[in-house]
Formats: C-alpha cells, sequence, structure tokens
C-alpha cells in the first residue's frame, strides 16, 4: 500500500524547535520530489518546503526560510522537516506529500501547536 | 509569487447538479501546470486534476477541468453527496507553489 505517516508534532514554546518525520512505504521514495504543505486550523493550504529526489535542490516558503530545513533519507525512505525559532503563526497541520503529477500522495498530518 | 484566486468562495447546490469552480491566477502559469484539490472535513487533500484538464487516478468522470494561462476551472457534471467538500486549485510550475484560498461546496 503506498502510504506517507508523518510524525513529531506537538506543542512547544515560541522560539522552540522540533523535527517533523515522514515515512513512506509502497513506492520507489527515491525517485519522487518530495513536499512539506501546511493548514493552520480553519485555514487554506500552504506549501512550505520542497527537496529534489538527490537532495541537490531545496525550496522555502519565505515565511519559513532560515527558520526550517528539510531534508531526506533516501535509504530510510523518509523525509525531514527541522523547525527552528517557532512562531505562532507556524500552528498547524503539516502534511509531507509526493510531487510527480502535482502533489500525488499525501500523509495524514501532524499537529504543530506553538504556544506559551 | 503567483496569486490564485478562487470563486465563489463558497457554492451552495443540490445533489445531481452541475458545479462550476473558478481559478484566475496573477500571471500565466507555465505549461498549465495546474491542479486541482478536494479536502472533506478531517481529512487529507486529495488530487482531482494535474496538468489543469488531467484526471488523476481513480478520479470519477464526472470531475473534469480546463483552461489555461490565467484562467482555469473545475466542473463537476452531476453532484454526489460525497463530493460537498472543499476544493482548492493549486500552481506548481514555480516556486513558491501557491494554493487559491478555497471554494467551500455545501449542500442545499
Amino acid at each position: 500500500e503506498v502510504q506517507l505517516v508523518e510524525s513529531g508534532g506537538g506543542l512547544v514554546k515560541p522560539g522552540g524547535s522540533l523535527r517533523l518525520s515522514c515515512a513512506a512505504s509502497g513506492f520507489s521514495f527515491s525517485t519522487y520530489v518530495m513536499n512539506w504543505v501546511r493548514q493552520a486550523p480553519g485555514k487554506g493550504l500552504e506549501w512550505v518546503s520542497s527537496i529534489t529526489t538527490s537532495s541537490n535542490y531545496r525550496y522555502y516558503a519565505d515565511s519559513v526560510k532560515g527558520r526550517f530545513t528539510i531534508s531526506r533519507d533516501n535509504a530510510k525512505k523518509s523525509l525531514f522537516l527541522h523547525m527552528n525559532s517557532l512562531r505562532a503563526e507556524d500552528t498547524g497541520v503539516y502534511y509531507c506529500a509526493t510531487e510527480l503529477e502535482a502533489f500525488d500522495i499525501w500523509g495524514q498530518g501532524t499537529m504543530v501547536t506553538v504556544s506559551s | 509569487e503567483i496569486v490564485l484566486t478562487q470563486s465563489p468562495g463558497s457554492l451552495s447546490l443540490s445533489p445531481g447538479e452541475r458545479a462550476t469552480l473558478s481559478c484566475r491566477a496573477s500571471q500565466s502559469i507555465p505549461s498549465s501546470f495546474l491542479a486541482w484539490y478536494q479536502q472533506r472535513p478531517g481529512q487529507s487533500p486529495r488530487l482531482l486534476i494535474y496538468g489543469a484538464s488531467s484526471r488523476a487516478t481513480g478520479i470519477p468522470d464526472r470531475f473534469s477541468g480546463s483552461g489555461s494561462g490565467t484562467d482555469f476551472t473545475l466542473t463537476i457534471s452531476r453532484l454526489e453527496p460525497e463530493d460537498f467538500a472543499v476544493y482548492y486549485c493549486q500552481q506548481y510550475g514555480n516556486t513558491p507553489y501557491t494554493f487559491g484560498q478555497g471554494t467551500k461546496l455545501e449542500i442545499k
């Protein structure tokens, strides 16, 4: 079964850090560009970051540039998002998604809450 | 950054009716890298249409996409009860990838 499973979300204080993980199964992970997308409570979708198959290129939304780092481990079929200097406006559900024909496969999401 | 504006913001229709959702881009989208997603309450988004008009795997043929350049449309020919959800358009031609603000399709 083709599947993405995110983990690592939780409650963190402003200024804190968190590392999200996305475990892939059922498909050839190393051949897919991967993305993180987030959704604030009751709001729309916001693209966060993208990484190419060999990690040669990484792209970020302006809202997270300099604070978030995307990475991947193809041998372990895993995608990561390292989040530093977290702010209240980073609160939301974080989804990982494959990119072949648009964003084809999505995980179930992991909730990040930034609050004191 | 390409800004996508969806209209209407919400749409109230009955099962069996036809739904027409619009997505307008602030500049031309390269190679029609325009997608549509459906998100039901409490669920992850699901890809419906990519490349402006190609249906994703397993998507019923009542869903169709059209358009090019800056104007795109998602049409649902005959609404089923499970189609009432929020729909987002997205451009994935240039980073930053951007989404429209969504159209909420409600049961009348």
